[in-house]
């Protein structure tokens, strides 16, 4: 099957700095990728789509300026969390559509980044 | 807006049982609905997917079900191992992909 990778792991920094997340498709195009959040014991929530050569979608709610969203090509999206504060502690995972038609294939999950900030 | 439920939150069984879990949506108008697998700390695998014209999808010990009607899908666990515990999500896909909150299932060896 197709497969995300997702970098780092797990990333530990201080009140004030920015992280940037990584998410590829390894051995597929994808020109479209989303970027979820998720607190613990609760569900997924989207937080933006990705789309390759145009400005990512952002759900109601989300910062833009605060979550930076960069679909550099057909298999690289990055998630930059800009001036993160403790509160954007979370775990934050991609992921991208199979193939074809984005909202009638197999959703493929990275890993997920659990971003802690002092 | 769509809303998806699972229930139940949480289920611990004995190895070797068979277990159903439940997902529920408000909104029929899906595309189709997917069950994922999340271990702790971990990305989403996918388990099955069930286009909106299917009733139901088999893979090994797995069978989901879905009803758009009802707004009902269920996962089907045979014979459960205690591989198998981990956070089983479902997601029905509209416009977006949404998300339930997960049934949390443990199986005692």
């Amino acid at each position: 099957g197709a497969v995300v990778s997702q970098h780092p792991s797990r990333v530990i920094c201080k009140s004030g700095t920015s992280v940037k997340i990584e998410c590829r498709s390894l051995d597929f195009q994808a020109t479209t990728m989303f970027w979820y959040r998720q607190f613990p014991k609760q569900s997924l929530m989207l937080m933006a789509t990705s789309n390759e050569g145009s400005k990512a979608t952002y759900e109601q709610g989300v910062e833009k300026d605060k979550f930076l969203i960069n679909h550099a090509s057909l298999t690289l999206s990055t998630l930059t969390v800009t001036s993160a504060h403790p509160e954007d502690s979370s775990f934050y995972i991609c992921s991208a559509p199979g193939q074809g038609d984005a909202t009638n294939e197999k959703l493929f999950f990275g890993s997920g980044t659990q971003l802690s900030v002092l | 807006k769509q809303e998806v439920t699972q229930i139940p939150a949480a289920l611990s069984v004995p190895e070797g049982e068979n277990l159903v879990l439940n997902c529920s949506f408000t909104d029929s108008a899906i595309y189709n609905l997917q069950w994922f697998r999340q271990d702790p700390g971990k990305g989403l695998t996918s388990l099955l997917l069930i286009q909106s014209s299917q009733r139901e999808q088999t893979s090994g010990r797995l069978n989901a079900s879905l009803d758009k009607s009802s707004g009902r899908s269920t996962l089907y666990i045979a014979a459960s191992q205690p591989g198998d515990s981990a956070t089983y999500l479902c997601a029905a896909t509209g416009n977006q992909f949404y998300f339930g909150t997960g049934t949390s299932l443990t199986v005692i060896p």
